[in-house]
């Protein structure tokens, strides 16, 4: 167990629907970054926050977005969704945002669905 | 531009025997670090093993080891006594240093089973 929670487990909704997915980082850790692992693309990079603030864009849609909250939770909210947006999501912590060192520490994961 | 390669799709391995995975990257950052993660079938991302790329020893961990050649820039997961349960994707990634972004760039994964 890494210490990263992630809710839901799975989600199954349908094309246009909006969808927030929710992390709560390891005890301590400041920095949350959100991943899609998806059959062609791979494990992609989304989005990085750090205590608070956005850090890192990566490659993100315009139609999903996220925040971190004052007790460093964070949720990923994914609009107007399209088949393609099927996939895993990841949430990951790191204790600070310091250099090549910081190992990052995966939550379990959330299966979306779209139909 | 940063890149991580995985050349083996699939890698089969008896129990008990070493098997070895392949993970070469490209970079030109002096400062930066090393990831392998396990992803069994239930779906998780299971961190390993971390090699900076300053440090002289390579990384060990219990049954995981990291044969690092910076020249080559190649930084390979050794498994040594597979076990069932090693049967997963493994994932090698890299994190360079940069004040702008930290995040993890992933290789393509290689799955290992292992047999009886």
């Amino acid at each position: 167990d890494s210490g990263v929670t992630q809710t839901p487990k799975h989600l199954i909704t349908a094309t246009g629907q909006r969808v927030t997915l929710r992390c709560s980082p390891r005890s301590g850790d400041l920095s949350v970054y959100w991943y899609q692992q998806s059959l062609d693309q791979g494990l992609q990079f989304l989005i990085q926050y750090y205590n608070g603030e956005e850090r890192a864009k990566g490659n993100i849609l315009e139609r999903f977005s996220a925040q971190q909250f004052p007790d460093l939770h964070s949720e990923l909210n994914l609009s107007s969704l399209e088949l393609g947006d099927s996939a895993l999501y990841f949430c990951a912590s790191s204790a600070t945002t310091g250099g090549y060192r910081d190992t990052q520490y995966f939550g379990p994961g959330t299966r979306l669905t779209v139909l | 531009a940063q890149k991580i390669t995985q050349t083996q799709p699939g890698m089969f391995v008896q129990e008990k025997e070493a098997v070895t995975l392949d993970c070469t990257y490209d970079t030109s950052d002096q400062s930066y670090g090393l990831f392998w993660y396990k992803q069994p079938s239930s779906g998780e991302m299971i961190f390993l093993i971390y090699q900076g790329s300053y440090d002289e020893q390579n990384a060990t961990e219990g049954r995981y080891s990291l044969n690092f050649q910076k020249a080559r820039k190649s930084a390979n997961l050794v498994i040594s006594a597979s076990q069932l349960g090693d049967s997963a994707m493994y994932f090698c990634a890299m994190r360079e240093e940069s004040y702008n972004t930290d995040k993890l760039i992933f290789g393509t994964g290689t799955r290992l089973q292992v047999f009886p």
